[in-house]
């Protein structure tokens, strides 16, 4: 199976709003609503932000939104924090019933 | 609910990779749900090695299907990994994670596996 693509990287500024792309196929991102977006920093384990494309975990802020068009999904950013600045990976499940990840988004704010 | 893998963190080429997840707060076989392996080379992304279901159902990346093994214990409130044939390609930080929803809710500290003689 083919890892989901994700741009390397992303930046903006504190305040701003950004958006981290992940790219898949009808047989993964565009066939089911089971993608996941997870938050790491360097030398933690990976945070869940996002499952099921759009439903946030209880505790994480509300400023992180998904979304999901044809075979890419989208994890946005809202009102930019110094804090968010991490690696985002996005994962989904696929038509063969195994799980996909993205090869993840080092987000900068600039 | 607290996860923690345990194993050796270094294993020589060619040999098999054993680790352990271990579970706590929760029992296992007291909730249906998925328990997973996920591994992540050095400076690379994440790669989803296998699934299991608490009953024993296994589900396997292709591409390492015929070189692992997920099986759990429910009695000692553990799942486990085994991967064999290693090589240098092998080495990463290995996480275990509870898998809720398709998603991987909560997630081991990670441990680094070397492979190397």
């Amino acid at each position: 199976q083919s890892a989901l693509t994700q741009p390397a990287s992303v930046s903006g500024s504190p305040g701003q709003s950004i958006t981290i792309s992940c790219t898949g196929t009808s047989s993964d991102v565009g066939g089911y609503n089971y993608v996941s977006w997870y938050q790491q920093h360097p030398g933690k384990a990976p945070k869940l932000m996002i499952y099921e494309v759009s439903n946030r975990p209880s505790g994480v802020s509300n400023r992180f939104s998904g979304s999901k068009s044809g075979n890419t999904a989208s994890l946005t950013i809202s009102g930019l924090q110094a804090e968010d600045e991490a690696d985002y990976h996005c994962s989904s499940y696929t038509s063969s019933s195994t799980r996909v990840f993205g090869g993840g988004t080092k987000l900068t704010v600039l | 609910l607290q996860l923690q893998e345990s194993g050796p963190g270094l294993v020589k080429p060619s040999e098999t990779l054993s680790l352990t997840c271990t579970v706590s707060g929760d029992s296992i076989g007291s909730r249906p749900y998925y328990w997973g392996w996920i591994r992540q080379p050095p400076g690379k992304g994440l790669e989803w090695l296998g699934t299991i279901f608490y009953s024993g159902s296994t589900y396997y990346n292709p591409s390492l299907k015929s070189r692992l093994t997920i099986s759990v214990d429910t009695s000692k409130n553990q799942f486990s990994l085994k991967l064999t044939s290693v090589t240098a390609a092998d080495t990463a930080v290995y996480y275990c994670a509870e898998e809720l929803r398709v998603s991987f809710d909560y997630w081991g500290q990670g441990t680094l596996v070397t492979v190397s003689s």
